[in-house]
């Protein structure tokens, strides 16, 4: 029943090191999002896929990469994870397509990296 | 920069009052948004009103905007504790409505 899930709810890594970030919705919508939250509860967008494309991309170092084999998934790798990476991550799904402009959120993946 | 600042950044009322926060932006918007982020979850949508709309409600919860002072406002009345979160206004400019710049939020406490 859950509508935007991600996986895992938790990492732990060493600096260095690679992770990824699952994310599904099951609400049919055509837009996903990975947002970051860091630890003074500033969130911000980094990326949006729309239809499996990519719309939104900020200024986000390259050792960020997202992927969307489906529109109902949209995963977030990170490379050489460094210490200013610890944070929440955030997926969000939302219907853009009749401008229904809403976005659902996922429970968050908190990632600390020592 | 951030699109959305908050006030007041954190606020503690009783249960039973009336908490009102408030957000100031800077540039055109297509919508304005408020979501709600209890401690350790993600957030949840409570309203959306329209740059072509002055007020909206849901339930306990009144929505203003003001596009000439480019501020809203968000109204919980008579709160109970389970509203106690974090509050967050969220700005879509102009042209990309889907991307959403959040604000610095405001913290909401609701004390029996």
């Amino acid at each position: 029943d859950t509508a935007v899930s991600q996986t895992p709810k938790y990492l732990v890594t060493q600096m260095g090191n690679e992770k990824s970030i699952k994310c599904e919705q099951n609400l049919g919508h055509d837009t996903m999002y990975w947002y970051k939250q860091d630890s003074k509860k500033f969130l911000k967008i980094m990326f949006s896929y729309n239809n499996k494309e990519l719309i939104i991309n900020e200024t986000v170092p390259n050792r960020f990469s997202p992927k969307s084999p489906d529109k109902a998934h949209l995963n977030l790798h990170i490379n050489s994870l460094e210490l200013g990476d610890s944070a929440v991550y955030f997926c969000a799904s939302s219907q853009v397509a009749g401008r229904i402009y809403e976005q659902y959120f996922g429970p968050g993946t908190r990632l600390t990296v020592t | 920069s951030q699109q959305g600042e908050e006030d007041p950044q954190a606020l503690s009322i009783q249960e039973g009052e009336n908490a009102t926060m408030n957000c100031s932006y800077k540039t055109s918007i297509n919508n304005l948004q408020w979501y709600r982020q209890n401690s350790g979850r993600g957030l949840v949508h409570l309203i959306l009103i329209r740059s072509n709309e002055r007020e909206k409600h849901s339930g306990r919860l009144r929505v203003t905007l003001d596009t000439s002072k480019k501020s809203s406002s968000l109204l919980i009345t008579a709160s109970r504790a389970a509203d106690t979160a974090s509050y967050f206004c969220a700005t879509a400019f102009t042209g990309t409505a889907s991307k959403l710049t959040f604000g610095t939020g405001t913290r909401l406490q609701v004390t029996l």
